[in-house]
């Protein structure tokens, strides 16, 4: 089946700094979106990606579907305590399937 | 974005009993909900796709008997852990799929901590 490889799998930073992560998968997908889960929560969608090449912004998030199809990465600007928690990316074929296939996720941690 | 409820956020129950928790699409309609299972630190592991008005769609590796999906209207699925022993303990997440829009968004449920004693 489709698997998708995101790393880090986890990083601490310094508050203030910026921080990136990345997947890739051996196959093609055509939606791409990125969640962030709190503990004990369920995952909150941060950002979707339909179109190769795209690059969306929400807020202090940026984040790209790659050229490929085959890759998406997002980075946090100027990061701050809240931003703790674990990112997961997950990509869809599309076609009329909504099914997502999910990285194995990037525990953030932040150092005020 | 659209809102998914799902109910209870807890369940503590004792082994062979059966639990169901429920997802509920607020403020849309979903023909299409998944069910995930999440173990501590790890991603989520889809277990079953759940359409309006027919049979689920199980993953490999995934008892049907066990884990019963009912999707009986447009806003609402129910997952049934029967007979459920300590190792079914987990965190389960829902999510429900947008009727209708071009592109495809899934949003989940705040999840069900289960904890079979």
């Amino acid at each position: 089946g489709q698997q998708l490889n995101q790393s880090p799998q986890s990083m601490f930073i310094q508050e203030g700094e910026d921080v990136s992560m990345n997947c890739t998968s051996s196959s093609i997908f055509n939606t791409w979106l990125w969640y962030k889960q709190d503990p004990g929560e369920g995952p909150v969608l941060l950002i979707a990606l339909y179109k190769a090449g795209e690059l969306t912004s929400n807020g202090r998030l940026t984040a790209q579907f790659g050229i490929t199809r085959k890759d998406s990465f997002l980075n946090i600007s100027a990061s701050i305590p809240s931003d703790v928690g674990i990112y997961f990316c997950a990509g869809a074929t599309g076609a009329g399937s909504y099914q997502l296939t999910f990285g194995k996720g990037t525990k953030l941690s932040v150092i005020p | 974005g659209a809102v998914v409820s799902q109910h209870p956020s807890w369940v503590i129950c004792k082994s062979g009993t059966s639990v169901k928790i429920e997802c509920r699409s607020l403020d849309f309609q979903a023909t299409t909900m998944f069910w995930y299972r999440q173990f501590p630190k790890q991603s989520l592991m889809l277990m079953a796709t759940s359409n309006e008005g027919s049979k689920a769609t199980y993953e490999q590796g995934v008892e049907k008997d066990k884990f019963l999906i009912n999707h009986a209207s447009l806003t609402l699925s129910t997952l049934t852990v029967t007979s459920a022993h300590p190792e079914d303990s987990s965190f389960y997440i829902c999510s429900a799929a947008v009727q209708g829009w071009a592109n495809t968004e899934a949003f989940f449920g705040q999840g069900t901590r289960l904890t079979v004693v």
